[in-house]
């Protein structure tokens, strides 16, 4: 069965410092990668995509691909307490409609 | 703006009644999904449509079916509600190779 695992988390950091999220996959047909923020009893978001190897930014979040070790991360700089949430990641293999995500890493920022 | 909007938020039903939930979007996807969330176990995938009138299982189909007449509409159907059926429903709708956009969930408790 093909799978997405998360570092099991909880990750606690405190305001202002770096928050990494890690997340390792299974499937080598996988091509497209997401990272969903998830707020308490509400639906997931999405933050980043990343489709190829190397770093992609958008603001304080840098996702980074590597396909060789089969392994995506978020990186959110200058955390603040409203990162607090639960982060999803998920891929998806270029012939599978299926998006296969994993459990989740809940992050909690202290003010 | 993709919208993707379930039927209810909120729903309470009684063990053996036949529950219908209802998924609608608005961009011309072709891949719809469904998933159930619980605490510890994440996003777990249940059917998924590529098509209308297609449709696949996915990791946890039993005591679920479901129904895609229109493109833009996906039902999930609790053929015999069970206790263990409580959970939060995700709806969400992909076309290859992007994001998947959600619903806002639907909670269903089964009393």
């Amino acid at each position: 069965q093909k799978e997405v695992e998360q570092n099991s988390g909880p990750l606690s950091v405190p305001e202002g410092a770096i928050a990494s999220l890690n997340c390792t996959y299974s499937d080598r047909g996988s091509q497209s990668f997401f990272w969903y923020r998830q707020y308490s009893g509400k639906s997931p978001e999405l933050i980043m995509s990343i489709y190829s190897n190397g770093d992609k930014e958008d603001g304080r979040f840098t996702a980074q691909l590597n396909k060789a070790s089969q392994y995506v991360s978020l990186l959110i700089r200058d955390s603040q307490p409203s990162d607090s949430a639960t982060y999803l990641c998920a891929g998806s293999g270029g012939s599978n409609y299926k998006l296969t995500f994993g459990k989740g890493t809940l992050l909690t920022v202290n003010p | 703006d993709v919208k993707v909007t379930q039927s209810s938020r909120y729903l309470v039903k009684r063990t053996g009644e036949k529950v219908f939930l209802e998924c609608v979007q608005d961009m011309d996807h072709e891949n719809m999904f469904w998933y159930r969330q619980d605490p510890g176990l994440g996003l777990r995938l249940i059917y998924f449509s590529y098509d209308v009138k297609m449709k696949e299982k996915g990791d946890i189909p039993e005591g679920y079916s479901v129904s895609r007449e229109k493109k833009e509409r996906f039902s999930l159907i609790l053929e015999s509600a069970s206790t263990n059926q409580t959970s939060m429903y995700l709806c969400a709708s992909r076309t290859m190779n992007t994001e998947a956009f959600f619903g806002q969930g639907t909670r269903l408790t089964v009393v």
